[in-house]
């Protein structure tokens, strides 16, 4: 079965400051792999996907990830964050019909 | 810009009773989904439906729960007889078809059953 896996549950950065939030894969072939965000009360929004191509993808909001195929990693990243992009991040990869997601980490950016 | 919506946005049941949760996908969706979140976990999958039957669903989906898709626009998940454990925030998704391989979720319907 395909996975994912976030190793830190909190990450917590200074407004401003680069943002990175970080994904390793476990999959059988090409991985199709997903980050996506939920802000408090709401449901899951897609923030950007890696199929093939270019291993820098961006995505929504000025977040991109980058995949690496010799680490198995997807970290997310944002070059400057805002107190709004505080919230909870899912990585996710397909399997089959579904996506398997990671843990979540939860994302602090303070003023 | 479209969006999945689910109704209700929360219910509180007691133990053995059948509830019936209910999403309409975007429209020129035609893959399905259900999740659940219980409280402090990871997102789960349950069930996906396709041309009007499951193409897949986990171990969790077991003969307790049965979606269904009975118009053209409604997907709903029932639970026939709820336990304490099927007190979780619960997903419905849609893609526009497998191979756009990225899913649209609503905001969730929290059940609590006591």
């Amino acid at each position: 079965a395909q996975s994912v896996a976030q190793p830190e549950d909190q990450v917590n950065v200074a407004e401003g400051n680069p943002l990175t939030v970080k994904c390793t894969y476990s999959v059988s072939g090409n991985p199709y792999l997903f980050w996506y965000v939920q802000y408090p009360n709401r449901g899951l929004q897609f923030l950007l996907k890696y199929i093939t191509g270019d291993n820098l993808v961006k995505g929504s909001y000025g977040f991109e990830a980058e995949f690496n195929k010799s680490q198995t990693s997807f970290h997310l990243k944002k070059p400057s964050a805002l107190v709004s992009d505080s919230a909870l991040y899912f990585c996710a990869v397909r399997d089959d019909y579904k996506l398997s997601f990671g843990a979540g980490t939860t994302v602090t950016v303070r003023a | 810009e479209p969006e999945v919506t689910q109704t209700p946005s929360h219910q509180v049941t007691q133990m053995g009773q059948e509830v019936i949760l209910r999403c309409v996908p975007i429209s020129n969706h035609l893959y399905f989904y259900w999740y659940r979140q219980i409280l402090g976990q990871k997102v789960e999958f349950l069930v996906s439906f396709y041309n009007n039957e499951i193409s897949e669903k986990s171990e969790i989906f077991d003969d307790q729960f049965s979606v269904e898709r009975p118009d053209g626009s409604n997907f709903t998940l029932k639970i026939r007889s709820t336990k304490l454990e099927d007190s979780a925030m619960y997903f419905c998704a849609s893609s526009e078809r497998v191979s756009s391989y990225e899913q649209y979720f609503g905001p969730g319907t929290r059940l609590t059953v006591t």
